[in-house]
């Protein structure tokens, strides 16, 4: 069965600081992976997915196969990261996607 | 409208009422979703549809739960016999089939509590 974990359900950094939100997977075969993002307020939405390969809002997330991750990071984070941040997965050519239990990230001033 | 929206925002149920919640996708997007999300969790799925065909029901977590897309646009979630546990928001997506797996457009959700 399709599983995403994020280890972390609070992450708290100093503006400026780098940032790095954890996701696990499991799944058996080819697995898209996506980062979706909550702002205070505002309706779930896309950040990046990894077919992308893009940069976002300065975020980048590589999928790494042998350990089954799929890590969002920044380098300097800024205040307006702070939102939920849900790690999703969807089998090859689905468009269902399993979702993460989320990780709150506040940047703090 | 410019995004997917989804009536009513917030609904209080007695414990057994029956209640029904509305989605109205983009217009044009062919694929629509059902999602649940309980307090502090992330979306759990419920329901798929393509265009007015329901192609995975398999997140339903009990035949009280039924979904309808009668003509491939507006959606309607309706729970029957309400239950404690049944509270959480319902979320709607919608997106544009493209053969693979594309952007999901969300609502802002509609928050079901039931007493």
């Amino acid at each position: 069965a399709q599983r995403v974990t994020q280890p972390e359900k609070l992450l708290s950094v100093f503006k400026g600081a780098p940032v790095e939100l954890k996701c696990n997977y499991s799944y058996s075969g080819s697995p898209e992976l996506f980062w979706y993002v909550q702002y205070s307020r505002q309706r779930l939405q896309l950040l990046l997915r990894h077919i992308s390969r893009e940069s976002i809002k300065g975020f980048t997330a590589d999928l790494n196969k042998g350990e089954t991750s799929f890590h969002l990071k920044k380098p300097f984070a800024q205040e307006e990261d702070s939102a939920m941040y849900y790690c999703a997965l969807a089998q090859g050519g689905s468009e269902k996607l399993v979702f993460g239990k989320g990780t709150k990230l506040t940047v703090n001033p | 409208g410019a995004g997917v929206s989804q009536s009513p925002r917030y609904k209080v149920a007695k414990r057994g009422q029956d209640v029904a919640l509305r989605c109205d996708p983009i217009s044009g997007h062919v694929s629509l979703f059902w999602y649940q999300q309980a307090l502090g969790q992330g979306p759990e799925f419920l329901t798929y549809f393509q265009n007015e065909a329901q192609l995975d029901k398999s997140g339903l977590p009990s035949d009280r739960f039924f979904a309808e897309r009668p003509e491939g646009s507006v959606s309607t979630l309706k729970i029957q016999r309400t239950q404690q546990e049944d509270s959480a928001v319902y979320l709607c997506a919608s997106s544009l089939w493209s053969g693979n797996t594309g952007e999901l457009f969300f609502g802002e959700g509609s928050r079901l509590t039931v007493l």
